[in-house]
């Protein structure tokens, strides 16, 4: 079984100012890692994904993650957030194969002030 | 290419009623994943489905929810008998072959 695991549930933080958003994965298989985004009262956009390969993974928005196997981690960070970046993210894994479903954490808030 | 397509966005039901859920997939996409969002809660797995076929449905409920994907027409899922605690958001995903999702904006549910 897989579960995944968002240290905080709310992250408030200052314009300009760097963040990084915490996620953990248990999982016994390899797995596929995600990071999605959630607007108010919106669908789920896909922000970045890890497959394969290198670690450091670039994604939209200026947004990028690095996959830590040792630390089971995927964490996601942005080196200068604005105000548009108030969200909720969410980090998921599948364990690919045949069946893509998708484990999600509970989501982190990010709320960015001026 | 029009995203993934739920209709409709917001329904309200009353206690015992039933609820139909519809989701068009992306054009060419043959899998789709539905999944419940319960409020301050992340996305749960509920079912897996491709054409005329369910895949997994190993996060449905036992009883009152049904899900399918007819060859022609969009995949629905069905709530029978409503009940408070089936109020949610309901969201409908679709890949093709690989493992990227992409999601529709969502059915929000509301059992009076």
């Amino acid at each position: 079984a897989q579960s995944v695991t968002q240290l905080d549930s709310q992250v408030p933080v200052f314009e300009e100012a760097p963040v990084e958003l915490r996620c953990n994965y248990s999982s016994s298989v390899s797995v596929y890692l995600f990071w999605y985004v959630q607007y108010p009262n919106q669908g789920l956009q896909l922000l970045l994904k890890y497959l394969s390969g290198s670690t450091l993974v670039k994604g939209i928005n200026g947004f990028e993650a690095e996959f830590n196997k040792s630390q089971t981690s995927f964490h996601l960070r942005k080196p200068s957030v604005h105000i548009s970046d108030t969200a909720e993210y969410f980090c998921a894994v599948s364990s690919g194969g045949s069946n893509y479903k998708l484990t999600f954490g509970k989501g982190t808030l990010l709320t960015v002030n001026p | 290419n029009a995203g993934v397509m739920q209709n409709p966005r917001h329904l309200v039901r009353r206690r015992g009623q039933e609820a139909r859920l519809r989701c068009s997939p992306m054009k060419g996409h043959s899998h789709v994943y539905w999944y419940r969002q319960l409020p301050e809660e992340g996305l749960k797995f509920m079912v897996y489905l491709q054409k005329e076929n369910i895949i997994d449905e190993s996060g449905m409920p036992k009883e009152r929810f049904s899900a399918e994907f007819p060859k022609e027409g969009p995949s629905i899922l069905r709530i029978q008998q409503v009940v408070r605690g089936d109020s949610a958001a309901y969201f409908c995903a679709s890949s093709p072959v690989d493992n990227e999702q992409f999601f529709g904006p969502g059915t929000r549910l509301t059992v009076l």
